[in-house]
């Protein structure tokens, strides 16, 4: 059983510029999320993606966007990029929620450390 | 909107002691989950323990037990005989189950555990 891969591992940009993140979900994981986490905080949900349809978003502006492909694995694309979207970005995968399921694991990648300078 | 917080932004621990870190959220929500996660210096976020909301029962995973008081709506995690691997950050975390797959994350508390 194959984890959650994300790619690359460090990446640096300069303001304004545009970016896109990749992640490979587990196998047999028909769900993905998108999380931000900036230094020395929690992780932010960014959105989340479920047969290849965004259900769910964060607090996020629209030059955050998304994508899903039919083999479940995801991207995340950052448009004119500011200083404050410095951070580490983390990519779980998951089964939809179900009322009374035993699998609610949400298997997380190790992040894309994203320096904008 | 769901909050979490975490009050203790550091925690120190003897090694083979035991150590309670807090959680507090606040929901209207009668129906949800309560995680806590792991996040050593690999970054990844690792599964310690989740709770039911639904279960009055206390969940305990080896070495990992909660104290889960709906009422209070506190959710504390207590890590008996405490090892050097323990050492990384701990994050609660809150998901609806009427609202995806959203978790709400505190702000972590950073854990030490010393030899």
């Amino acid at each position: 059983e194959t984890g959650v891969t994300q790619s690359p591992t460090h990446l640096i940009k300069t303001r304004g510029q545009q970016v896109t993140l990749r992640c490979s979900s587990q196998s047999g994981h028909n769900t993905v999320s998108w999380y931000q986490q900036a230094l020395g905080q929690g992780p932010q949900f960014i959105f989340q993606y479920y047969r290849e349809e965004e259900n769910g978003r964060g607090n996020f502006p629209p030059r955050f966007s998304g994508l899903q492909f039919p083999n479940y694995s995801s991207e995340l694309n950052v448009n004119a990029l500011e200083l404050d979207d410095s951070a580490l970005y983390l990519c779980a995968s998951s089964l939809p929620g179900v009322r009374g399921a035993t699998n609610y694991g949400y298997t997380f990648g190790s992040g894309t450390r994203l320096t904008v300078v | 909107a769901q909050t979490v917080t975490q009050s203790q932004p550091e925690m120190s621990v003897q090694e083979a002691e035991t150590v309670t870190l807090s959680c507090t959220y606040d929901t209207s929500e009668s129906d949800y989950y309560l995680f806590w996660y792991k996040q050593p210096p690999s970054r990844q976020m690792i599964l310690v323990i989740r709770q039911e909301a639904y279960k009055q029962q206390n969940a305990t995973e080896n070495r990992f037990s909660v104290n889960f008081q709906k009422a209070a709506k506190s959710f504390s995690l207590k890590i008996s005989d405490s090892q050097l691997g323990d050492a990384a950050m701990y994050f609660c975390a809150y998901r609806s189950n009427n609202a995806g797959n959203m978790l709400t994350f505190g702000g972590g508390t950073r854990l030490m555990v010393k030899p």
